[in-house]
């Protein structure tokens, strides 16, 4: 079974930087994986945030970006705000079947 | 405006059937893909099922196949999932998904505001 891991928390300051990663079971997460991460507050559906390794939707703030670091899927948030405290999750695409990762939650203190 | 609008969820007991709908609204929805994502109380999310856009291809996640049907009604604008066979961890908040697929990308864009079942004697 494919398990896709993130860290469980990460604490981060106004203002400051903080990469949260997508790590899958099955070796390195490349584009072909077409990583997706998704921003959820209490209470309320998951939001798009990055498609695609580093695509933002047109809702999504500059400061967050996607890349591909270390063979994971990585997602900055660079300028925190208070409100980018949420769970964060991201995921994968395996040739058929869709593997979300366990979630980050990003606490702003 | 895009909107997804999920209903059907409940109370049923273990091994009971339930179908969850999705109507469909503010695109054309023959075009898109389609997912059921579901998400246990306190839990994280999980990927239960896609359809493409005329209905023909259908996957699932190992811990529903042969029990959840997923199907589209696309002259109605609504997505189904039949569910089967229910078990108590198949209790969650149940949302469907658009996405949009190209050449070289995935995008879930649109979400549905999910709707819970629970699955209990």
């Amino acid at each position: 079974q494919t398990v896709v891991t993130q860290e469980p928390s990460l604490t981060v300051s106004p203002g400051g930087t903080v990469t949260l990663t997508c790590a899958s079971s099955t070796g390195a997460v490349t584009s072909d994986y077409y990583p997706n991460w998704f921003q959820q507050k209490p209470g309320q559906a998951p939001r798009t945030l990055i498609y695609s390794t580093n695509n933002k939707h047109s809702w999504t703030p500059a400061r967050f970006s996607g890349s591909l670091l270390g063979g994971k899927a990585a997602l900055t948030l660079s300028g925190v705000q208070p409100e980018d405290e949420a769970e964060y999750y991201c995921l994968l695409y395996y040739g058929g079947v869709y593997v979300f990762g366990t979630g980050t939650k990003v606490t702003v203190l | 405006e895009v909107q997804l609008v999920e209903s059907g969820g409940g109370l049923v007991q273990p091994g009971g059937s339930l179908r969850l709908s999705c109507a469909a609204s503010g695109f054309t929805f023959s075009s898109y893909w389609m997912h059921w994502v579901r998400q246990a109380p306190g839990k994280g999310l999980v990927w239960v099922s896609r359809i493409n856009s005329d209905g023909r291809t259908t996957t699932y996640a190992d811990s529903v196949k042969g029990r959840f049907t997923i199907s589209r009604d696309n002259a109605k604008n609504t997505l189904y999932l039949q569910m089967n066979s229910l078990r108590a961890e198949d209790t969650a908040v149940y949302y469907c998904a658009r996405v949009l697929v190209g050449t070289k990308s995935v995008l879930f864009d649109y979400w549905g505001q999910g709707t819970l079942v629970t699955v209990s004697s």
